[in-house]
């Protein structure tokens, strides 16, 4: 059974601090996908970052930086240069296969509150 | 390109009552979700679409949810009856190929 664990409830920091949320995901399978969606107050999901298990190439997009590691079976997301506008809930999420369209399975999520 | 489009976004009934929430994928994507997203919770599968087929609803609880996605586009969800502990955020998601979009939700306050 696929499991994703993100075991930060809830983190806050202060505007400009870089900060990393942690994502851990169990599967059996050799080929998947791993995900990061931001969900801010308004509810909706906003894709971030798709990355394929046989990839471990670290990704960077502007202040976002992802660390994919398949030892340790973790898919980490660091925010740098905090803003306040970083506020959300932040799901790590898995996909058990390349085709994509398979469901998602997500962690609880972890809730950032970046402080002006 | 426009996104997945939902309705209703907010939505209180009490318990017993009936209600159904609409989705509207993006175009041209042939694979539609239904998740719920209880609070403090990531979202689960409840049912999944190919084109106007049922590929997954084994986690759809079928004695009081449906689903039906006419002509492989528009879909519906129904509960009939809600209960208390279906308040939660009903979400629609459409992908093509690799990524899942989701559409803003409807929230259920079931009292």
């Amino acid at each position: 059974a696929q499991k994703v664990t993100q075991a930060q409830t809830e983190i806050s920091v202060v505007e400009k601090e870089d900060v990393t949320l942690d994502c851990v995901y169990e599967t059996r399978d050799t080929t998947y996908y791993l995900f990061w969606y931001k969900q801010p107050p308004s509810g909706e999901l906003v894709f971030l970052i798709r990355r394929n298990s046989f990839d471990e190439q670290n990704e960077i997009s502007g202040r976002y930086s992802w660390n994919f590691q398949k030892s340790t079976s973790s898919f980490n997301f660091t925010i740098t240069a905090s803003q306040v506008v970083d506020s959300a809930v932040y799901f790590c999420a898995l996909s058990e296969d390349q085709s994509g369209n398979t469901p998602l399975v997500f962690g609880k999520g972890t809730r950032l509150s970046v402080i002006a | 390109e426009a996104g997945v489009a939902q309705s209703p976004r907010y939505k209180i009934i009490e318990k017993r009552q009936s209600v159904a929430f609409w989705c509207n994928p993006i175009s041209g994507h042939a694979t539609l979700y239904w998740y719920q997203q209880i609070l403090g919770q990531g979202p689960k599968l409840l049912i999944q679409f190919q084109n106007n087929g049922v590929v997954d609803d084994s986690q759809l609880p079928k004695d009081r949810f449906s689903a039906e996605r006419l002509k492989g586009v528009d879909s519906t969800l129904k509960i009939q009856p809600a209960k208390l502990e279906d308040s939660a955020v009903y979400l629609c998601a459409s992908s093509s190929w690799e990524t899942q979009y989701f559409g803003p939700g409807t929230r259920l306050l079931v009292l």
